[in-house]
């Protein structure tokens, strides 16, 4: 069975600090690879999604993720943070060729950036 | 088009109860796929539907069922409440539900508590 490790709980940035937060799975076979944002009291939205190609894949409002295969990471950054990007982060994976509605989570990260 | 709803958005039960929960999907969209959020276990995967046919499912007691309609609509119900299933249950559709490269778009969740 595949897992998810989120190794930051709590971030605490400034604003225009860059961000980045850690994802590592563990699954033997290939894998898709998401991150959600759930924002205070919003609903979870996918931030962005890596199928296929191109390891390094842009999502929305600036964020940025990469796939390093041989380290089972998929880490999120983006150069420079608002207040508004304060929400909980969760990255998850299904194993490719599967459909993608059975996705194991992180426990998530909390994003605090403070004005 | 109208996001994903849940109804209700709260509820307060009785251990020992039941409680069934409802999820109205994107229009056109067939698969639906349910998920139990708790701040100590995170975002756990309980089970998925399409075209009526559960597809996947979780690791979950034989308590935690559910269905789908012919419009897509899905229910889960939870029998014989205990106070460790007080959480949120969001619901999450998806298009074709045959691609794995479907996106999920998430409901605002049931937040049950069970006293």
């Amino acid at each position: 069975a595949q897992s998810v490790s989120q190794h930051n709980h709590h971030v605490i940035l400034s604003e225009a600090a860059s961000l980045e937060l850690g994802c590592n799975y563990s699954y033997g076979g290939t894998v898709n690879l998401f991150w959600y944002v759930q924002y205070p009291g919003q609903h979870l939205q996918l931030l962005l999604k890596y199928f296929s190609g191109d390891p390094l894949v842009k999502g929305i409002k600036g964020f940025e993720a990469e796939f390093i295969k041989s380290k089972f990471s998929f880490n999120l950054r983006k150069p420079s943070v608002q207040w508004s990007d304060t929400a909980e982060y969760f990255c998850a994976v299904n194993p490719k060729n599967t459909n993608a509605g059975k996705s194991t989570f992180g426990d998530g990260t909390t994003l605090t950036v403070k004005p | 088009k109208a996001g994903v709803t849940q109804t209700p958005r709260y509820l307060i039960k009785t251990r020992g109860q039941q409680v069934t929960l409802s999820c109205s999907p994107i229009s056109g969209h067939r698969s639906v796929s349910w998920y139990q959020q708790t701040p100590g276990q995170g975002l756990q995967f309980l089970f998925e539907y399409f075209s009526e046919t559960q597809r996947n499912k979780g690791n979950f007691p034989g308590r935690f069922s559910g269905r789908q309609f012919s419009n897509s609509r899905s229910e889960m119900n939870v029998s014989t409440l205990e106070l460790g299933d007080s959480a949120l249950y969001l619901c999450a559709s998806r298009a074709q539900g045959l691609d794995y490269t479907d996106t999920q778009y998430f409901g605002p969740g049931t937040r049950l508590t069970v006293l």
